[in-house]
């Protein structure tokens, strides 16, 4: 099974802080990867995918990057609605594997 | 606009079991591939279960192998999971996914496997 591992678990930034958050896969999954946000209480929303493709109606703050085993997702000026919790899909290869999440909290 | 709708959760006693099913709606549903995640209380995201468009390819996460089913109707739009002898572990926010890249979820049903 592949392995995908989220750094950090947790941050605490600023708004207008730039965030970066890294997932490692344990081996190479091409551009297999996508990113979702979930906030307390609510569905998952998928922000990436393809490791670097923005889902529509997802500002343009958000990007990602990365091709086989490490892959960044990036904010470039953090907002007050991007608190919340981030994880990283890889879709290689089966089982589905998550990474474990990064809580991007306020400082 | 897509729509993924759950039902079927609620408390069950270890051992016990229980069908979830998925309503989708606004897309072409015999031609989606579609997933199960779940989330336990307080914890991350973790992929249960995938089903082909046809129904013939299916995979299913170790930890519920052999004790959890994924089936679906594309005559009525349905996605299932029947799940047997149900743990204390298998408590969990259950959500319907669809796509290969996992783009639309439903809003999820709970389960609790609880004594």
């Amino acid at each position: 099974d592949i392995q995908m591992t989220q750094s950090p678990s947790a941050m605490s930034a600023s708004v207008g802080d730039r965030v970066t958050i890294t997932c490692r896969a344990s081996q190479g999954i091409s551009n297999y990867l996508a990113w979702f946000q979930q906030k307390p209480g609510k569905v998952p929303k998928r922000l990436i995918y393809a490791a670097s493709s923005l889902q529509s109606g997802v500002p343009s703050r958000f990007s990602g990057s990365g091709s086989g085993t490490e892959f960044t997702l990036t904010i470039s000026s953090l907002q007050p609605e991007d608190f919340a919790t981030y994880y990283c899909l890889q879709q290689n290869s089966y089982p589905r594997t998550f990474g474990q999440g990064t809580k991007v909290e306020i400082k | 606009e897509v729509q993924l709708v759950e039902s079927g959760g609620g408390s069950v006693q270890p051992g016990g079991s229980l069908r979830l099913s998925c309503a989708g709606s606004g897309f072409a549903f015999s031609s989606s591939e579609m997933n199960w995640v779940r989330q336990a209380p307080g914890k991350g995201l973790e992929w249960v279960s995938y089903i082909g468009s046809s129904g013939t390819t299916i995979y299913y996460a170790d930890s519920v192998k052999g004790r959890f089913t994924i089936s679906r109707d594309n005559a009525k739009n349905s996605l299932n999971l029947q799940m047997n002898s149900l743990r204390a572990e298998d408590t969990a926010i259950y959500y319907c996914v669809r796509g290969a890249w996992f783009g639309d979820w439903g809003q999820g049903t709970q389960v609790t496997v609880s004594s």
